[in-house]
């Protein structure tokens, strides 16, 4: 069965710190690896793609792969409330064209 | 239209009703998915169509019928639903790559449908 696990928090910072999340996956050939927001009602959306072993900036966010620890998290610096929402690790198994599979999702509290 | 749009936005039903929810993209995708989402569950994967053949379908309901009579267009019609199938009805596209290539690209997601089934 693939799997893909993530802690589902909630996960409570104060405002300006850094947030870290995690996500585990179970099938080692997986290439390719997202994480998506959800606000609560509102449907999944892209925050960053990662398909290289390292870290991948963009803004605020960082994510960060470790393939052979079947390992990928999201950083977000300088946590604002509006970040308050449900992050989602998504992991594109093999074989190619192979749907994603989502992880159950971790909820972020920022307090101001 | 840009994006990935989903009609009705809400929808309450009876358990005889027929109804369908649609979806269009307007990306250029050449995939398209349902998803099921319900409360503190992650995200279900029912149906996949990749160049307008489906690929995948993850042992849904027959009360599940999907459509997809172009690559731009998705269906899924509705009949004689059971209460534990309300849920938000998520659709989403994506450009598949046949041929054996790793790399899945983003697939982006429509507002949803939330459904309501009493």
């Amino acid at each position: 069965q693939k799997e893909v696990e993530q802690n589902s928090g909630p996960l409570s910072v104060p405002e300006g710190a850094i947030a870290s999340l995690n996500c585990t996956y179970s099938d080692r050939g997986s290439q390719s690896f997202f994480w998506y927001r959800q606000y609560s009602g509102k449907s999944p959306e892209l925050i960053m793609s990662i398909y290289s072993n390292g870290d991948k900036e963009d803004g605020r966010f960082t994510a960060q792969l470790n393939k052979a620890s079947q390992y990928v998290s999201l950083l977000i610096r300088d946590s604002q409330p509006s970040d308050s929402a449900t992050y989602l690790c998504a992991v594109n198994p093999p074989p190619a064209g192979t749907a994603l599979i989502f992880g159950k999702g971790t909820t972020l509290s920022v307090s101001s | 239209e840009t994006g990935v749009t989903q009609t009705p936005r809400h929808l309450v039903m009876g358990m005889t009703n027929k109804k369908s929810l649609k979806c269009e993209q307007h990306l250029g995708h050449n995939a398209m998915y349902w998803y099921k989402q319900s409360a503190k569950k992650p995200l279900e994967l029912m149906f996949v169509y990749s160049l307008e053949e489906r690929v995948e379908n993850n042992s849904v309901p027959s009360r599940f019928s999907p459509e997809c009579p172009n690559s731009s267009h998705l269906f899924l019609h509705l009949h004689t639903l059971q209460p534990e199938d309300s849920a938000l009805y998520l659709c989403a596209s994506s450009q598949d790559r046949p041929g054996g290539s790793w790399v899945t690209d983003t697939q982006y997601f429509g507002p949803g449908t939330r459904l309501t089934v009493l």
